[in-house]
């Protein structure tokens, strides 16, 4: 069965500092992989999401992800944190024989000043 | 605006007390799914339809109902709600019924069962 692990619930950095927000999944046929965030009192909304091609997706705010078929990874970067950024983020995963979308617990990003 | 909304926004209530929380999109979507989160579980999801007339159990459907009789509405319905179902519900739409495609989230309703 998928599955979807967020290492880490919580994440703090300081202000202009590297993000990194780790993600794994389980799946034994190619998958589709999707960052979304949800910043405070609002839903979610996608950052990005790798289907198929260039492994290195871009998303919006400056996030971008690496889809790594060997680490069954899609870890979430992005160069210089700023404190909008700060905000819960999900990744979540689906595959063409299953139509819903499996959802890691989540990653509270805390920016320090 | 293409969007998804959800009413009430807040609702607190108390055991037993039938209630309905609407969704609603303006983008034609086929696909809709309800979902509750709750903290360090993520989202889980309640149910969900491929289109008119056509819904499927999600993880955990037990206390929920729901209902498409048109493409735009997708309603909540709890019968007897408990307080075990005090959580943050999303209504989600998708233009289409395959994985690739990103789902649109309503804002939120937040529950409480007294």
């Amino acid at each position: 069965a998928q599955s979807v692990t967020q290492l880490g619930s919580h994440v703090s950095v300081s202000e202009g500092a590297l993000v990194l927000l780790r993600c794994n999944y389980s799946s034994s046929v190619p998958p589709y992989l999707f960052w979304y965030v949800q910043y405070p009192n609002q839903g979610l909304q996608l950052l990005l999401k790798y289907t198929t091609g260039a492994t290195l997706v871009k998303g919006i705010n400056g996030f971008e992800a690496e889809f790594k078929k060997s680490e069954t990874s899609f870890h979430l970067t992005k160069p210089s944190a700023h404190m909008s950024d700060a905000a819960e983020y999900f990744c979540a995963v689906s595959e063409d024989s299953n139509y819903q979308l499996i959802w890691g617990a989540g990653t509270k990003l805390i920016i320090k000043p | 605006e293409a969007q998804v909304t959800q009413n009430p926004r807040y609702l607190i209530t108390v055991t037993g007390k039938k209630l309905t929380v609407t969704c609603s999109q303006n983008m034609n979507h086929e696909y809709m799914s309800w979902y509750r989160q709750d903290p360090g579980l993520g989202l889980r999801q309640i149910y969900y339809s491929m289109n008119v007339e056509v819904t499927d159990k999600g993880d955990v459907p037990e206390g929920y109902k729901v209902s498409r009789k048109e493409k735009r509405n997708f309603p909540l319905i709890l019968e007897s709600p408990s307080p075990n179902q005090t959580s943050l519900y999303f209504c989600a739409s998708s233009p289409r019924t395959v994985p690739s495609y990103e789902q649109y989230f309503g804002p939120g309703t937040r529950l409480t069962v007294t």
